[in-house]
């Protein structure tokens, strides 16, 4: 069973231009969230996504920042033009299902956003 | 509200133990989370704990629980080398049923021979 799979790695864009990352979540699973590591830092939750639906975004910026998690295919975190303060490292997590404790999130091995 | 706190850097010598310690805010949060990060790596669970519980053992990793002082410990036995990394506290305050983990900023351990 292969693990939480993110690309690309690493991305390099210009002030002013679109991030795209992409998370998929491990077999089986059909919810994802997403956290941004900034340098010296421990990650911040950003946004929880079921299935065709955002159920919490409370720690996504507002403007240009947006993510899906569609019926078929990854999720995708979308920056649009991106500002130098977007640089960090963004992680997606799996779980099977809702609830805490032993329904534990297993982590991809992040994006690594550097922006210029 | 929700805040974890790790002190940020801990260096051992090999072989002795290591204790990393949290402290977090959310008397709600039901499990209490422990995860490892290497350099450039993304995080591993290394054990979880839930909060009526005070102590859970995991070879050499112990976890204590104080519940009454919202304090967290990692005690790890025997540390090695390949034991250097980041260690995250997280907790999950109970909010819609789901599992957003907040975390500390990492203790960055440090082992040395």
């Amino acid at each position: 069973n292969a693990g939480v799979m993110q690309n690309p790695r690493h991305l390099v864009r210009r002030r002013g231009q679109e991030a795209r990352l992409r998370c998929s979540p491990m077999k089986g699973h059909s919810h994802v969230y997403w956290y941004r590591q900034l340098p010296e830092e421990g990650l911040k939750f950003m946004v929880y996504l079921q299935k065709e639906n955002i159920i919490d975004e409370s720690g996504m910026p507002k403007e240009r920042f947006s993510a899906e998690f569609p019926k078929e295919g990854p999720s995708i975190l979308r920056i649009q033009q991106v500002v130098r303060g977007d640089s960090a490292a963004y992680f997606c997590a799996s779980s099977p299902r809702t609830g805490v404790g032993t329904d534990t999130q297993y982590f991809g091995p992040g994006t690594r956003l550097t922006v210029l | 509200g929700e805040d974890v706190e790790q002190s940020l850097f801990l260096s051992v010598r090999e072989g002795d133990s290591s204790v990393i310690n949290c402290t977090y805010t959310d008397s709600s949060s039901t499990y209490l989370y422990w995860y490892k990060q290497e350099p450039g790596a993304g995080l591993q669970l290394l054990t979880y704990i839930f909060s009526n519980m005070d102590m859970k053992q995991d070879q050499r990793l112990t976890v204590l629980l104080n519940k009454k002082d919202k304090h967290l410990s990692l005690r790890i036995a025997d540390t090695q080398t390949g034991d250097s990394a980041i260690y995250f506290c997280a907790e999950t305050p109970v909010s819609g049923g789901y599992n957003k983990l907040i975390f500390g900023a990492g203790t960055r351990l440090a082992v040395h021979p």
